[in-house]
């Protein structure tokens, strides 16, 4: 059974800084390229940033683009997303998916980050 | 950007009937389609890829069609389980891009 496993979202004040984790298992987690998605409150789902299996191709939204970092460490099984210069328009739960090359196949419960001071 | 509009916004039906949900591209996306349920507090959950492909463990009664920009999902006699949010994506182009959602409710 595919697990993802979210973790390190929190509230931070306009301009910080967080890193989000996903732990993985139930599948070969270097073969899968894995994505990020957020949702703001009450709003659709926006994707964020997908990496390919063996970490060297990366893709971002523009609306990220230069502020989050998406990294993956395959020794771990462990995907991660280091946010930068955060907005309030990033709030939202963020989740973890396997995935992004094609579909979204499997998703995480996701983790709230909150931008307000 | 690819640009994915669903239509209606909300759709209300009893349970035991036909549930027909759309999705429009603003370019052709091939069959690179995929459509998402999600309930109230949970994650989306994949029900539909390659346009018309179930996902494994999606019941027999979700169907989807169409290929280039018009695509639809068929919920053939709702459930009780089946009132929740759906939403369409796009994975043909980079950015992937999803449709606003079509929330289905009871009528």
């Amino acid at each position: 059974e595919v697990q993802l496993l979210e973790s390190g979202g929190g509230l931070v004040q306009p301009g910080g800084s967080l890193r989000l984790s996903c732990e993985a298992s139930g599948f070969t987690f270097s073969t899968y390229s894995m994505s990020w998605v957020r949702q703001a409150p009450g709003k659709a789902l926006e994707w964020v940033s997908t990496i390919g299996g063996s970490g060297e191709t990366t893709y971002y939204a523009d609306s990220v683009k230069g502020r989050f970092t998406i990294s993956r460490d395959n020794s771990r099984n462990t995907l991660s997303l280091q946010v930068s210069s955060l907005r309030a328009e990033d709030t939202a739960v963020y989740y973890c998916a396997n995935g992004g090359g094609n579909s979204f196949e499997s998703w995480g419960q996701g983790t709230l980050v909150t931008v307000s001071s | 950007e690819i640009v994915m509009t669903q239509s209606p916004d909300t759709l209300s039906v009893s349970p035991g009937e036909r549930a027909t949900l759309s999705c429009r591209a603003s370019q052709s996306i091939n069959s690179h389609l995929a459509w998402y349920q999600q309930k109230p507090g949970q994650a989306p959950r994949l029900l539909i890829f390659g346009a018309s492909m179930r996902a494994t463990g999606i019941p027999a009664r979700f169907s989807g069609s169409g290929s280039g920009t018009e695509f639809t999902l068929t919920i053939s006699s709702l459930q009780s389980e089946d009132f929740a949010i759906y939403y369409c994506q796009q994975y043909n182009n980079w950015p992937r891009t999803f449709g606003q959602g079509t929330k289905v409710e009871i009528k």
